[in-house]
């Protein structure tokens, strides 16, 4: 069964620091993966997706994240926090379960920034 | 283009009461799901329409329904509100059919709901 965990919950750096936000997954097939950012009071952004092609995957605002099919890892990476970043992060991978593609959402890290 | 339209976005109900929510996708689009997110148990699928047919469905009791139009809009329907029913419920929408593989969707901003 797929499956996706966000091994943090909560994750604070300073503004100008490296974000390293940290997601493993669980899939008995190729999975697609994503990252979306929820800033209060709205909805989900899409930031970026992996769908097997580069495993190196630039998203926008900065942010990127790796495939890492030997360490089942798909991390969210940025190289300097803006305090714009401060928002709640969401790992996402797809399960295809009785013939139906669906979503398979981690419990999300909260990232705050500092000044 | 515009994004995934939700209305109405704030509502306060009282229990017992009824409500419907609206979902416009982005122009295009033909498969919308509905998503429940509370602080305890974070985002639950509670449905996917495509071609105005329910093709997925989440773990929620019957009060909970929904449909899709032709123009792909979407309403979903809470009967009989609870307390434990206050939820940001989510929209959104993508282009590609379900039973496809790599389907990217797109969320709008949600609809705030409060029973009291």
């Amino acid at each position: 069964a797929q499956s996706v965990t966000q091994l943090d919950s909560h994750v604070s750096v300073s503004e100008g620091t490296p974000v390293l936000l940290r997601c493993n997954y669980s899939s008995s097939y190729s999975p697609s993966l994503f990252w979306y950012v929820q800033h209060p009071n709205k909805g989900l952004q899409l930031l970026l997706k992996y769908t097997s092609a580069a495993t190196l995957v630039k998203g926008i605002n900065g942010f990127e994240a790796e495939f890492k099919k030997s360490e089942t890892s798909f991390h969210l990476t940025k190289p300097s926090a803006h305090m714009s970043d401060a928002a709640e992060y969401f790992c996402v991978v797809t399960a295809f379960s009785g013939g139906y593609n669906k979503l398979i959402f981690g419990a999300g890290t909260r990232l705050a920034v500092h000044p | 283009k515009a994004g995934v339209t939700q209305t109405p976005r704030y509502l306060i109900k009282t229990r017992g009461q009824q409500v419907t929510l609206s979902c416009s996708p982005i122009s295009g689009h033909r498969s919308v799901s509905w998503y429940q997110q509370t602080p305890g148990q974070g985002l639950q699928f509670l449905f996917e329409y495509f071609s105005e047919t329910q093709r997925n469905k989440g773990n929620f009791p019957g009060r909970f329904s929904g449909r899709q139009f032709s123009n792909s809009r979407s309403e979903m329907n809470v009967s009989t509100l609870e307390l434990g029913d206050s939820a940001l419920y989510l929209c959104a929408s993508s282009f590609q059919n379900p039973t496809e593989a790599g389907n990217t969707i797109y969320f709008g901003e949600g609809s705030w709901l409060t029973v009291v």
